[in-house]
């Protein structure tokens, strides 16, 4: 079975740019969220897709973050105007909707804005 | 406000110590208590969890114990081996599907 993979695993643009970061959940997985970590403090929540449907967006640090998740598979995360502060390790995580709890992580996609 | 926190943010452990890793909470209505692990260049991968109906979890080395009336949990590895040499975070949720609030992560070293 395939895990959770994101795209692309690195990524440096400069302050003002825009930037898509792509999650791709494990199959049959409804549940689906954003984390992000900041130079070495904790993952931080961003928010939490069931299916198509935005669950819990209450993370999201501003309106420079647009989430989506189109038809209920897999999601994308758009910063735009990218700030110097976005910087940092985006995880996506993915659960199904019954059964385990367990959240299965993507390997990041990493941030870099100058 | 950070309502999980995580101590202590580095560990340097002898082969076949024991390591430990606490973390406290704030909201009595989490439910659900992971440990995650994670090695450099890849994202955490669940370690072990509990629920606070129970006090210790124990999986092969891995150890959680649990005190609901501090609020605490605390992660114990037996026998560390150098390839447990990686970061760990606690975390906590409330209900199905919720949402993980993490600790700081505790950046553990075994030495050979």
């Amino acid at each position: 079975e395939a895990g959770v993979t994101q795209f692309p695993s690195h990524s440096v643009i400069e302050k003002g740019q825009t930037v898509t970061l792509r999650c791709d959940p494990i199959s049959g997985h409804d549940n689906l969220y954003w984390y992000r970590r900041v130079m070495g403090k904790e993952i931080k929540f961003l928010l939490h897709f069931v299916k198509e449907s935005k669950q819990d967006e209450s993370g999201m640090p501003n309106n420079r973050f647009l989430a989506e998740r189109t038809g209920g598979t897999y999601s994308t995360l758009k910063v735009q105007p990218a700030e110097l502060e976005d910087s940092g390790v985006y995880f996506c995580a993915s659960s199904p909707l019954a059964g385990t709890d367990t959240q299965y992580f993507g390997p990041g996609t990493r941030l870099t804005v100058l | 406000q950070q309502q999980v926190k995580q101590s202590p943010q580095s560990l340097i452990v002898q082969k076949g110590g024991i390591s430990i890793i606490n973390c406290a909470y704030e909201n009595t209505a989490f439910d659900y208590f992971p440990w995650y692990q994670q090695f450099p260049g890849k994202g955490p991968a669940l370690l072990i969890a509990i629920r606070p109906d129970v006090s210790e979890k124990k999986e092969g080395r891995f150890t959680i114990s649990f005190n609901k009336s501090a609020k605490q949990f605390s992660l114990h590895i037996m026998d560390s081996q150098p390839g447990d040499s990686a970061t760990y975070f606690c975390a906590a949720s409330k209900g199905k599907g919720g949402k993980l609030i993490f600790g700081q992560g505790t950046e553990l070293s075994v030495k050979p």
